[in-house]
């Protein structure tokens, strides 16, 4: 199985401030044939089902703000929050759609400082 | 827009069988660019993938639940189904569904997800 492990696992930012979060897997989610990146980020609020950001490490879901931008490639990945806003608070997650069975981080929650 | 929509039981006894489905609104299952799939959040703990299936019925099992997982779709209510034997109190979790998106098979992140359901095994 492909691991990821996220850092830190919980973090506080000030508003307005930037937020990044750092993911690892255990192998390259590169696959050469596309250049593509196999990654993942998601956000979840409380009471919410997971949303995604992200997809292909880096291009960014229809409607999610300009703020949140994806990094990285091959084993390392970095979801930034430009500047921080109220409604960002909520634990994000990276994952690996490279290989079966797909895989997780163990998600960051972010908070307000 | 595409919705999708978890049912069944929120309490299960152990041993015996967990059974969702998810209902696709908005749009048809019976479409060969997606895979659908679940996903669970245990209390406490990160998301796990539990499996997928593609409108076919080729189904891919997360190996850590593949001996008790059975997914099934059912074109004609627009639905695609979960059963989870001989659970025990570590399934207790929320239950997601969610379409896997892009045009890409089973490869691809989830871009729509259901509100989640939870289940509870006492």
């Amino acid at each position: 199985d492909i691991v990821m492990t996220q850092s830190p696992d919980s973090l506080a930012v000030s508003l307005g401030e930037r937020a990044t979060i750092n993911c690892k897997s255990s192998q390259s989610l590169l696959y050469s044939s596309n250049n593509k990146n196999y990654l993942a980020w998601y956000q979840q609020k409380p009471r919410q089902p997971p949303k995604l950001l992200i997809y292909w490490a880096s291009t960014r879901e229809s409607g999610v703000p300009e703020r949140f931008s994806g990094s990285g490639s091959g084993t390392d990945f970095t979801l930034t929050i430009g500047s921080l806003q109220a409604e960002d608070v909520a634990v994000y997650y990276c994952q690996q759609y490279y290989d079966t069975p797909i895989t997780f981080g163990q998600g960051t929650r972010l908070e307000i400082k | 827009q595409l919705q999708l929509q978890e049912s069944g039981p929120g309490l299960v006894k152990p041993s015996e069988t967990l059974s969702l489905a998810c209902t696709v609104s908005g749009g048809s299952i019976n479409t060969n660019i997606y895979f659908w799939g679940w996903i669970r959040l245990p209390p406490g703990k990160g998301l796990e993938w539990i499996g997928s299936i593609s409108y076919s019925g080729g189904t891919h099992y997360n190996p850590s639940l593949k001996s008790r997982v059975t997914m099934s779709v059912d074109t004609s209510k627009n639905q695609f189904s979960l059963n989870l034997s001989s659970v025990t109190a570590a399934d207790t979790a929320v239950y997601y569904c969610a379409r896997v998106g892009g045009g890409y098979g089973l490869y691809d992140a989830f871009d729509i997800w259901g509100q989640g359901t939870m289940v509870t095994v006492s």
